[in-house]
């Protein structure tokens, strides 16, 4: 495989359940991001790994919690959601020096009921 | 505070008929724009990078073009295939390498 590969493509959960998305690079980046995108809104960062370590969090709820375990694979865990949570969550690549253009994987749609 | 706003928001053209859309920023220093095509259902697809007012970047019906305020994409002659979400994003100067600010994206739809 190649690019950015995510899943679940889709994911409903309850307020109450754990879940994690998964994200996995074939492209020797050395940077992985994860982004929210909700409806009419920009995309917004939420955490940013660069060489396996964490190098930012933007105020992220601690609902939220990502992990990236090597520089292929990053993860995002989640329990007890809020509806307002539901969104696309999309993982994105980059070489972190370059700074150029992201690749972006096909996303999570995750719905919390 | 850095910032990125695109327009219009929508955009419905006939197939054939050109336009322009257009991204407004502003950042303290620019280390790059970006434009990205987004398809319903999939992740922002990378399209160009301008460095500095003046450049310009072409792929197929689509050009970018970049002054100290603001970058137009110019799609000329559309087909329906051309319909998707743009995206403009921005990456200033003295910002950590890997951070970049996104607009909110212009729906473009070309009919038939």
């Amino acid at each position: 495989e190649t690019g950015v590969t995510q899943t679940p493509r889709h994911l409903v959960m309850g307020m109450t359940n754990k879940k994690s998305l998964k994200c996995e690079q074939h492209l020797g980046h050395n940077a992985m991001y994860w982004y929210k995108q909700s409806a009419k809104k920009p995309l917004e960062l939420m955490f940013v790994y660069s060489l396996e370590e964490r190098v930012e969090n933007n105020s992220v709820p601690s609902r939220f919690s990502p992990e990236c375990p090597n520089s292929s694979h990053l993860f995002l865990h989640l329990h007890t959601l809020q509806p307002e949570d539901s969104a696309l969550y999309l993982c994105a690549s980059s070489q972190a020096v370059r700074g150029d253009g992201y690749t972006f994987g096909s996303g999570t749609r995750l719905t919390v009921v | 505070e850095d910032q990125v706003t695109q327009s219009p928001e929508a955009l419905r053209l006939q197939e054939g008929e050109s336009s322009s859309l257009n991204c407004s920023y502003t950042v303290s220093g620019l280390r790059g724009l970006f434009w990205y095509r987004q398809d319903p259902g999939k992740g922002p697809e990378f399209l160009f990078t301008l460095y500095s007012a003046g450049e310009e970047k072409e792929k197929e019906r689509l050009k970018a073009t970049l002054t100290k305020k603001e970058s137009f994409l110019h799609i000329t002659a559309p087909k329906p295939e051309d319909s998707a979400t743009y995206l403009c994003a921005v990456q200033a100067l003295h910002s950590s390498a890997s951070k970049i600010i996104f607009g909110s994206g212009t729906r473009l739809s070309i009919r038939p």
